[in-house]
């Protein structure tokens, strides 16, 4: 499968507890974006990655959230000490780079939290 | 702050009808245009993109770009059932290589047969 592979599609957590959802990007993209969505919401950027490098984090909260993307492996998306306010869809979209290039989407995880 | 603006629908249009789907954007400086198709319960698919004034179009799709108005369109023509989803518009906001994409609400079309 070529397309941006997301895991697990479907997490649930009690509150307290942490939270990793991973995306591994298209082939040949080293750009990883993440974004939110609440629902009845619009989809929000939380952050922006390349290999071992945050670009931006500009709309991740400052508390308890926090991403990676290590030389090898998959991007990780932690959110720790989870509440209620976490439950939502979290899309990671990758690119091949360049402000004109578009960004594709994976399928999401759906976080649940109890 | 930047913002992206779509009416949220639902837009109704009948089989065979052509959809026109709008948005206006706050970033005068925005670089590049996309249209993104979302099923409930799905993630955003790709569907247009559009960096200079004018028309681009492909198959049923047309995306309509206007820089000085600051508006972007999707025409969707001979408009299906399989179309009903929601369209969310993005805009991209600089000359900065892989920045962000700042998304509206996104408006619900739906296609009856």
């Amino acid at each position: 499968n070529a397309g941006v592979m997301q895991n697990p599609r479907h997490l649930v957590r009690r509150r307290g507890q942490e939270a990793r959802l991973r995306c591994s990007p298209m082939k040949g993209h080293s750009h990883v974006y993440w974004y939110r969505q609440l629902p009845e919401e619009g989809l929000k950027f939380m952050v922006y990655l390349q290999k071992e490098n945050i670009i931006d984090e500009s709309g991740m909260p400052k508390e308890r959230f926090s991403a990676e993307f290590p030389k090898e492996g998959p991007s990780i998306l932690r959110i720790q000490q989870v509440v209620r306010g976490d439950s939502a869809a979290y899309f990671c979209a990758s690119s091949p780079g360049g402000f004109s290039q578009p960004q594709h989407f994976g399928d999401g995880t759906r976080l649940s939290i109890l | 702050q930047k913002e992206v603006e779509q009416n949220s629908g639902p837009l109704s249009v009948p089989e065979g009808a052509i959809a026109s789907l709008n948005c206006t954007y706050s970033d005068r400086g925005s670089q590049s245009f996309f249209w993104y198709r979302q099923y409930s319960g799905k993630s955003p698919e790709l569907i247009m993109f559009i960096y200079s004034n004018g028309d681009k179009e492909d198959g049923r799709f047309t995306a309509q770009l206007n820089k000085a108005s600051q508006y972007v369109s999707l025409l969707i023509r001979d408009s299906q059932p399989s179309d009903s989803a929601t369209y969310l518009c993005a805009v991209n906001g600089g000359n900065q290589a892989g920045t962000a994409l700042i998304f509206g609400k996104g408006t619900t079309l739906s296609v009856s047969s």
